[in-house]
């Protein structure tokens, strides 16, 4: 198994910038994908293939990295990105990581 | 459009097999490069992919529970499905199928989930 290991909580002030960082146990090339996922919904996908913006998402929201380190960042934050945000990898089956709960202060 | 909704039967007993249903539209499983893939969270926790399947037939289960699971399709109704046999509290979740293109291999869009109870 390829295992994602995510900080599990953040908290930022509205306008700020936040990275939220993912690291896997082995390399998963490009294939990183980052999604929302916000109390009682289904997640969304933000980021797909580690820095491709998926459709209908606002560009405050971008990804970096490739091997083994990867990173969501959102620029600025507003109060509607209050949320979970998990990554997950598809180069060796699939896998998740465990997600990173983000507050605002 | 893309969408897709699961269908479960809400509440079964442990040792018994659950049956979910993905029913979707906006594409079609017999189309190369597309997939379906069911993936559950329990209650307050984590993801976990379970197993996909693809248009030409292909199927990929999660290793940890690869003996347990069965997926398959439909194409001709729009449909996916997914069996978990042997069922215990511990598969007390809501169950996700997503819509999984081969260009990707992301989960581009999903349904709106299928809480699932496991209890005697």
């Amino acid at each position: 198994d390829t295992v994602l290991t995510q900080s599990p909580a953040l908290a930022v002030s509205p306008g700020e910038r936040v990275s939220i960082s993912c690291r896997a146990s082995e390399g998963v090339n490009s294939y990183m994908h980052w999604y929302q996922q916000k109390p009682g919904q289904q997640p969304k996908l933000l980021i797909y293939k580690a820095s491709n913006l998926a459709s209908g998402v606002p560009a405050r929201f971008s990804g970096s990295g490739s091997g083994t380190d990867f990173t969501l960042t959102i620029d600025p934050v507003e109060a509607d990105d209050t949320a979970t945000y998990f990554c997950q990898q598809s180069w060796n089956d699939w896998t998740f990581g465990g997600g990173t709960k983000l507050e605002l202060k | 459009q893309v969408t897709l909704k699961e269908s479960g039967p809400g509440i079964l007993q442990p040792s018994h097999t659950l049956s979910l249903t993905c029913s979707f539209s906006g594409f079609s499983l017999s189309t190369y490069g597309m997939g379906v893939s069911w993936i559950r969270q329990p209650s307050g926790k984590g993801l976990e992919w379970l197993a996909s399947i693809w248009w030409n037939g292909n199927t990929y289960n999660n290793p940890s529970l690869k003996s347990r699971l069965t997926v398959s399709k439909d194409t001709s109704n729009n449909q996916a499905f997914l069996k978990v046999t042997s069922v215990d509290t511990a598969d007390t979740a809501t169950y996700y199928c997503a819509h999984t293109p081969i260009t990707t291999t992301s989960f581009d869009y999903w349904g709106q989930g299928v809480m699932v109870t496991v209890s005697s």
